[in-house]
């Protein structure tokens, strides 16, 4: 079955410090993924997508996730938190014959400590 | 600007009544989808429709109904079969093409009176 996992609900991390939100696939096929951004009460914005090529993706705010096929992972990364990137955080796989239909984990909420 | 337009941004239902959200974009884009999202439970797929007269029931259709007969608007009707309507419902929309990203709009958060 198609799935996506975020095993973390839950993350606080100090501002100024690396952040890695993890993101577990199942998907038959080569998979597009996305990582999306939300802050209360409004819409998901996009953060960066994947469908082929370099397996290091770059994003908007200076995310980046990478691809791992052999672990069925595509872990978001931030080299150093901003207090405004308190958010929740979600992961998901597009399905389907051209991967337009999405399939999201249950997100993480990220807390940020001054 | 181009965007997807959700409103209105709150919205109050009665017992037994029907509620409309309306969902308008104009990005030009084919598809269009409805989500409803309820916490520590993520987005769950409502309806969605990859063409003008066209649609399919998703993860979770019972209770609610769609219609798509412009392609930029594509309305969500909560009935009064769908006993737990107290969510925030997002519309998104992608063009066609591998991979499209889908954009959302900034929801509607429905209560119950």
């Amino acid at each position: 079955a198609q799935s996506v996992t975020q095993p973390d609900i839950h993350i606080t991390v100090s501002e100024g410090a690396s952040l890695e939100l993890r993101c577990n696939y199942s998907y038959g096929a080569t998979p597009y993924l996305f990582w999306y951004v939300q802050s209360p009460g409004q819409g998901l914005q996009l953060l960066l997508k994947y469908f082929s090529g370099d397996t290091l993706v770059q994003g908007i705010k200076g995310f980046e996730a990478e691809f791992k096929r052999s672990q069925s992972s595509f872990n978001l990364r931030k080299p150093s938190v901003h207090w405004s990137d308190a958010a929740e955080y979600f992961c998901a796989v597009g399905v389907g014959n051209q991967g337009g239909k999405l399939i999201f984990g249950q997100g993480t909420e990220l807390s940020v400590k001054p | 600007d181009g965007g997807i337009t959700q409103s209105p941004k709150y919205l109050f239902r009665k017992e037994g009544q029907n509620v409309t959200l309306s969902c308008e974009q104009n990005l030009n884009h084919d598809a269009m989808y409805w989500y409803r999202q309820d916490p520590g439970q993520g987005l769950r797929l409502i309806y969605y429709s990859q063409i003008v007269n066209d649609f399919q029931k998703g993860d979770i259709a019972e209770g609610y109904s769609v219609s798509r007969e412009k392609k930029e608007s594509f309305p969500l009707t909560v009935t009064s079969a769908q006993k737990n309507p107290t969510a925030f419902y997002l519309c998104a929309s992608h063009r066609t093409g591998l991979g499209q990203p889908q954009h959302f709009g900034d929801g509607t958060r429905l209560s119950i009176l």
